[in-house]
């Protein structure tokens, strides 16, 4: 069974930095590309960023370019989302997802990490 | 980065044929597959539609998706309580991202 679990949320301060994980489980996950999607409160939806499995290909939203890093540790079955930077409007649940072909999200996605900026 | 264009609500009785509708442009649903997700509150996207009309195992065939040029469909058949939910449109875009479309809320009456 997939199984995405994120965590490194909570409270920061505008300006500050976070690291999310996101630890996969039950798939070869070195042979899957990864995805973030976020979720401000009561908002739709937004694409974040993606990488695919040998991290040769990445990809960022343009609202969240030059301040957050995707990157991966096929060793350790894991995907992290470095944010520096950080602003109130990045205030949202953060979700990692295996896309299908394309960069979209797929099946398989995780429970969501709540980052909150506030000071 | 536009987002893909979505009614914010929908809504129908039980047992009626709803559609929702998800507009795009050439670079994005004109050129690349459409996804649908339904998302129940305070839960994680459920994807129900993938490559513009294709079904996950377990999705009932009530949900289908169809694609026409630079718009897209979800229709959901047979409307039931457990389907109100918001409903997401995807696509990729040539410029190298994934989009979102706002979001449809459906209310079952």
């Amino acid at each position: 069974e997939v199984q995405l679990v994120e965590s490194g949320g909570g409270l920061v301060q505008p300006g500050g930095s976070l690291r999310l994980s996101c630890a996969a489980s039950g798939f070869t996950f070195s042979a899957f590309a990864m995805t973030w999607v976020r979720q401000a409160p009561g908002k739709g939806l937004e694409w974040v960023s993606a990488i695919s499995a040998s991290t040769s290909t990445i990809y960022y939203a343009d609202s969240v370019k030059g301040r957050f890093s995707i990157s991966r540790d096929n060793s350790q079955n894991t995907l992290y989302l470095q944010m520096n930077s950080l602003r109130a409007e990045d205030t949202a649940i953060y979700y990692c997802a295996i896309p299908d072909s394309a960069m979209v999200p797929g099946y398989d996605w995780g429970q969501g990490t709540l980052v909150t900026v506030a000071s | 980065q536009s987002v893909l264009t979505q009614p914010p609500s929908a809504s129908g009785t039980p047992g009626q044929r709803v559609t929702i509708s998800c507009s795009g442009s050439s670079s994005n649903i004109g050129n690349n597959y459409v996804y649908w997700y339904q998302q129940l509150p305070g839960t994680a996207p459920k994807l129900l539609i993938y490559k513009n009309n294709q079904r996950p195992s377990g999705v009932p065939e009530r949900f289908s998706g169809s694609k026409s040029g630079t718009s897209a469909s979800l229709a959901i058949s047979g409307l039931r309580s457990e389907d109100e939910a918001d409903y997401y449109c995807a696509a990729w875009d040539d410029s190298l991202s994934a989009l979102f479309g706002g979001g449809t809320k459906l209310t079952v009456l």
